[in-house]
Order: structure tokens, then C-alpha cells, then sequence
């Protein structure tokens, strides 16, 4: 029962175009999003996040979008740079609940091309 | 600003033998979790813990398994008596507080069952 979905398992973009990855979720109470960059032979490193009340979270070169009705989320990185190439997961976490575990996508992997 | 430090970063162990993984969190960070990334696959929560405290153990498999996080030195995992099938890695993460909070990772122990 795979609750977060990543169905993109590969992404390639050009250098200084916007990248676009895509998560899906199936659990109506999450309520809190995150986005972790991993190389290979690393940890997560986290990205950006965004709690449901929210639509839109920016950072830098990083957006993401939350679709609550849709049950989507979608993160957008504007100019795409070569260092950005790396497996991107999404994770929903439920707040409220006993604990704060984190359920994982299966991640995307991005190659942007110089 | 020391960051979530896991050793040992590569750990072989025969079919039968015992592992040892551990974790110390971020300064000031007490809540800790563990996650398992099988090869191929999303990261999977295993076991939620606070000091002295086992709160969440839901992902963690029935036998062998066990975590801990004293009051004193970092936290623990045990794997007793390993298969092949326990190779993956193994991620440690932590966080300040428990909601709507960013958990940072570790760089992973890598386990590989001869």
C-alpha cells in the first residue's frame, strides 16, 4: 500500500530550464510535505517543505505546490542547474498522529543536462 | 554545527552474526528516528524514539530488531542474527521537536549480509 507515489521514476531537463517533479498521496490526513535531494552513497538532504494550510512554499530556485483536493504535490526548480541532478524524494508526515514518522515516495531521479 | 553522525558508515556481517548501527543526533535535537532503504526502493520509517523512550516501533520487524536511545550516548540499533535480506541501508534522522518539524539525516549505514 504505497500511500506517497512518486510516478516519475526518471526526469531529464535541460541546463536553465525549470524542472518539475511530481508526488501523489493517497492518506487525506497528512498535513506536512517535505522534499529530500539524495546522492548516491549520501542521506537525504532536505529540500523545502509546506504544511497543508499552505498552497505555496518558495525558496531560492525551489517551489512547491500542494493541490489538497487533487491530493498533489509538485516541486519546481527554476534555473536548473547540473548540481541539482540527484534522486528527489517526497515525504508526508501526519501530524497529530502518535509520531511524526515520514512516508517516502520512491523517489525521481533528475539528470539535468548541461 | 555538527550535523546527524551514524557509524559505521560500511558494515559487513556474516549470515548470523549481529549488527550494530548508531546514531547521534543533532545538538539539541531528541527525537530520533530510523529508516531502511532496500535496494530499488523509498526510504521505510522503522522506529520513532525520545530519550529513554520507545514511542513508535510499527515499521520495525517483529524479531531480530531492536532500538534504543539512552539517556547518556547515541542511539542504537541491533540486528541480531542478520540475512541476506537485512542488507540495505540504514538511515538515522532527528529532530528538534515532533510536529511539523524537518527531520535532517545522517549519511547512512551501509549493511552488506555475506
Amino acid at each position: 500500500d504505497q500511500q506517497v507515489k512518486q510516478n516519475s521514476p526518471s526526469l531529464s531537463v535541460q541546463e536553465g530550464r525549470i524542472s518539475i517533479l511530481n508526488c501523489d498521496y493517497t492518506n487525506s490526513m497528512f498535513d506536512y510535505f517535505l522534499w529530500y535531494k539524495k546522492y548516491p552513497a549520501e542521506g537525504p538532504t532536505f529540500l523545502i517543505s509546506i504544511s497543508s494550510i499552505k498552497d505555496k512554499n518558495e525558496d531560492g530556485r525551489f517551489t512547491v505546490f500542494l493541490n489538497k483536493s487533487a491530493k498533489h504535490l509538485s516541486l519546481h526548480i527554476v534555473p536548473s542547474q547540473p548540481g541539482d541532478s540527484a534522486v528527489y524524494f517526497c515525504a508526508a508526515s501526519d501530524y497529530g498522529g502518535a509520531t511524526n514518522k515520514l512516508i517516502f515516495g520512491t523517489g525521481t531521479l533528475l539528470a539535468v543536462q548541461p | 554545527n555538527a550535523g546527524v553522525m551514524q557509524n559505521p558508515r560500511h558494515l559487513v556481517r556474516r549470515r548470523g552474526q549481529e549488527a550494530r548501527l548508531r546514531c547521534s543526533p543533532m545538538k539539541g535535537h531528541s527525537h530520533v528516528y530510523w529508516y531502511r532503504q532496500l535496494p530499488e526502493e523509498g526510504l521505510k520509517f522503522m522506529v520513532y524514539l525520545q530519550k529513554e523512550n520507545i514511542i513508535d516501533e510499527s515499521g520495525m520487524p517483529k524479531e531480530r530488531f531492536s532500538a534504543e536511545f539512552p539517556k547518556e550516548g547515541p542511539s542504537i540499533l541491533r540486528i541480531q542474527q542478520v540475512v541476506r535480506g537485512d542488507s540495505a541501508a540504514y538511515f538515522c534522522a532527528s529532530s528538534r521537536y515532533r510536529d511539523l518539524e524537518t527531520q535532517y539525516f545522517g549519511p547512512g549505514t551501509r549493511l552488506l549480509v555475506l
